[in-house]
């Protein structure tokens, strides 16, 4: 079973419409948490990273917040625009590692006009 | 450009043959990632080299090997490859400082007939 596993797979909506993507974890403890953008054929980028004490983090129209107590992470996208159209990967590292991260398969948006 | 060179951006080859991904990290990174994303396997990590040495192993099967160079650039070798192989293959860096994320490079389309 995946430790970090994201909802929906699949997501359309209507340019200008928000929007919420999940990220439940059973990684416990960690490190941080971090949502990625990844446009298709290009490799991810951060958009948010949220320590295991953080709430909240904002990014222009993308936020995030982290729940530890029920091990879910969300994304909000507000007023959507047709580039927000890509993958959305959750990513939770483990803590006093290097290299060790668990990655969700992701939720892929389509922004539609 | 995030920083991070990929080359080839696209490759296509015979199942047996034998390939190999280049990857440069961003400036002063010495940390590089190998990541391999399939679809229903979302991303997975390979291995990591830090500074020329191999510091973590993934998902990472015994065809596959990799290494880093005094220059830090690295390279993937993929060998004996089946249908299965066809993915696509990220590096990543990653700094020593800052929030210690990762800079994703466009990755290398494989694939394999």
């Amino acid at each position: 079973k995946n430790q970090v596993e994201q909802s929906p797979q699949s997501l359309i909506i209507l340019e200008g419409k928000n929007c919420t993507l999940q990220c439940n974890y059973t990684v416990s403890p960690f490190s941080n948490l971090r949502w990625y953008k990844q446009d298709t054929g290009r490799g991810p980028v951060s958009l948010t990273i949220m320590t295991f004490s953080e709430n909240t983090k904002s990014n222009g129209r993308y936020t995030a917040t982290l729940d530890a107590d029920t091990k879910q992470s969300s994304l909000h996208i507000t007023a959507s625009q047709l580039s927000d159209s890509a993958s959305y990967i959750c990513v939770v590292r483990l803590p006093n590692t290097g290299n060790q991260f668990y990655f969700g398969t992701g939720t892929s948006l389509t922004v539609i006009p | 450009d995030s920083g991070v060179t990929q080359t080839p951006k696209h490759l296509i080859t015979a199942t047996g043959q034998r390939v190999t991904l280049r990857c440069s990290p961003r400036s002063g990174d010495l940390s590089v990632y190998w990541y391999q994303q399939s679809l229903d396997q979302g991303l997975q990590f390979l291995i990591q080299y830090y500074n020329g040495e191999e510091r973590a192993k993934g998902n990472i099967l015994e065809r596959f090997s990799a290494q880093q160079f005094p220059d830090l650039h690295s390279e993937l070798n993929l060998s004996s490859l089946e249908l299965g192989d066809s993915a696509l293959y990220f590096c990543a860096s990653r700094g020593d400082r800052g929030d210690y994320g990762y800079t994703f490079g466009s990755g290398t389309r494989l694939t394999v007939v």
